[in-house]
């Protein structure tokens, strides 16, 4: 049973490259996350999705692109990756919300560096 | 704005002590408050969760207490091991709400000493 599946788990990117990271979720869940996780940061929101075909911005969008073509799949897209996009990602699913007994599951995240 | 705040930001116990993580949230709206953990090199993993109908939800060791009039709750964890050494992440969130969205606290790390 693989949940929330993320690739890359790592890479590093130069000023002004593009990237797409993606996240894979088996379990037929409506809702997808992208989130950025820096260090006495927390947890912020970047893009979220809650169906197939529909996006939204969330706390942090800019810099950001997303794409949720196939119900299964989120991918979240970096145009110019910029310094301040160093960062660990971690996308999650939920059924509907992350409430009662649907809570979001998140992947083990990608570590990205940029130089 | 911070929808949530977490404290402390680090924490140190000693093996068989109590760790306590207090959060604090404005938006008197919330109505679903969860615990994450999260493990070195792992994303993070429901722990434990409350709604505001309870004052206390248990679970082997540990626990969530929640005070509706302070607006704050926070997790008690019992006996702590030093497999309970992870980033625990205070959150909440609407129930209604068609976003489903969470709102974090920014983290603890906790260390237990064997």
């Amino acid at each position: 049973n693989a949940g929330v599946t993320q690739t890359p788990k790592f890479r590093v990117l130069k000023t002004g490259q593009s990237m797409t990271l993606l996240c894979a979720q088996d379990m037929n869940h409506e809702y997808m996350y992208w989130y950025r996780q820096d260090p006495g940061m927390g947890l912020r929101l970047i893009h979220y999705s809650v169906g197939e075909g529909t996006t939204a911005k969330g706390e942090v969008p800019d810099g950001y692109n997303v794409s949720r073509l196939k119900k299964q799949n989120f991918l979240l897209g970096l145009e110019s990756a910029a310094p301040s996009q160093t960062s660990v990602y971690f996308c999650a699913s939920s059924y509907r919300g992350g409430y009662s007994n649907q809570p979001q599951h998140f992947g083990d995240g990608t570590r990205l560096s940029i130089l | 704005q911070q929808q949530v705040k977490q404290s402390p930001q680090s924490l140190i116990v000693q093996k068989g002590g109590i760790s306590i993580i207090n959060c604090a949230y404005e938006n008197t709206a919330f109505d679903y408050f969860p615990w994450y953990q999260q493990f070195p090199g792992k994303g993070p993993a429901l722990l434990i969760a409350i709604r505001p109908d309870v004052s206390e939800k248990k679970e082997g060791r540990f626990t969530i207490s929640f005070n509706k009039s302070a607006k704050q709750f926070s997790l008690h964890i019992m006996d702590s091991q030093p497999g309970d050494s992870a980033t625990y992440f205070c959150a909440a969130t609407k129930r209604g709400s068609t976003l489903g969205r969470l709102y974090f606290g920014r983290g603890t790390q906790l260390t237990v000493w064997p």
